[in-house]
């Protein structure tokens, strides 16, 4: 069966700090990766998607970048931590699904807090 | 531009009684799958139903159904003979298939089932 891992589930920053997060999907082939970001009792956000290895997609301008080194390793970096870069960060992944819609699978997320 | 509306912050059920959770949206593209998934305090979100604009009958998943609508552009949660379980926050999703790989959150609502 899939599963997939993120970690880890919290984090305490200083600003102007980077940043690093990792997720690794298990049990399956060539999935589309994503990063969410949730702020404190919101809807989630679309940072970045990956349909590949090395093929990346950015929904939102930002302080972030995302990387996929392989091809079920997602991992989400910053080199400088700003303030708003605090929230809740998910990763999430989905397979194409013949003659229906896909979902999306979560990792348990990653609580940031930059300080 | 597309768009997941959830107009109710906060919902109260008693535990055994059925409740609806509003959702609408906002689309140009006649192909669109939405879904509903539930965030329990843990953080990690699970995938819950879905519909597709083109399927005839309203989904149904255990308990879960998708009252969908259509010509209104609703698609309401109905959760059956609630249990204190269901307590979580509760995030409808939109994916348009002109749309890529993105698949856009609602607020969210946060359901409260009493004993």
């Amino acid at each position: 069966s899939q599963t997939i891992h993120q970690w880890p589930a919290t984090l305490v920053q200083p600003v102007g700090s980077p940043l690093s997060l990792e997720c690794t999907v298990e049990g399956t082939s060539n999935p589309n990766l994503y990063w969410y970001r949730q702020a404190a009792g919101r809807g989630l956000q679309l940072l970045f998607y990956s349909v590949g290895i090395g093929q990346i997609s950015s929904e939102v301008p930002q302080n972030l970048s995302a990387s996929r080194p392989q091809d079920r390793q997602f991992i989400l970096s910053s080199k400088k931590l700003l303030l708003s870069d605090s929230g809740f960060y998910l990763c999430a992944w989905s397979v194409g699904q013949k003659g229906g819609w896909e979902k999306l699978f979560f990792g348990s997320g990653t609580q940031l807090s930059v300080l | 531009a597309q768009k997941i509306t959830q107009t109710q912050p906060g919902m109260f059920v008693q535990e055994k009684e059925a409740v609806t959770l509003d959702c609408t949206y906002d689309t140009s593209d006649p192909s669109y799958g939405l879904f509903w998934y539930k965030q329990p305090s843990s953080g990690e979100m699970i995938f819950l139903i879905y519909q597709g604009s083109y399927d005839q009958q309203n989904a149904t998943e255990g308990r879960y159904s998708l009252n969908f609508q259509k010509a209104r552009k609703s698609a309401n949660l109905v959760i059956s003979a609630s249990q204190l379980g269901d307590s979580a926050m509760y995030f409808c999703a939109m994916r348009e298939g002109s749309g890529g790989f993105k698949t856009i959150f609602g607020a969210g609502t946060r359901l409260f089932v009493k004993a």
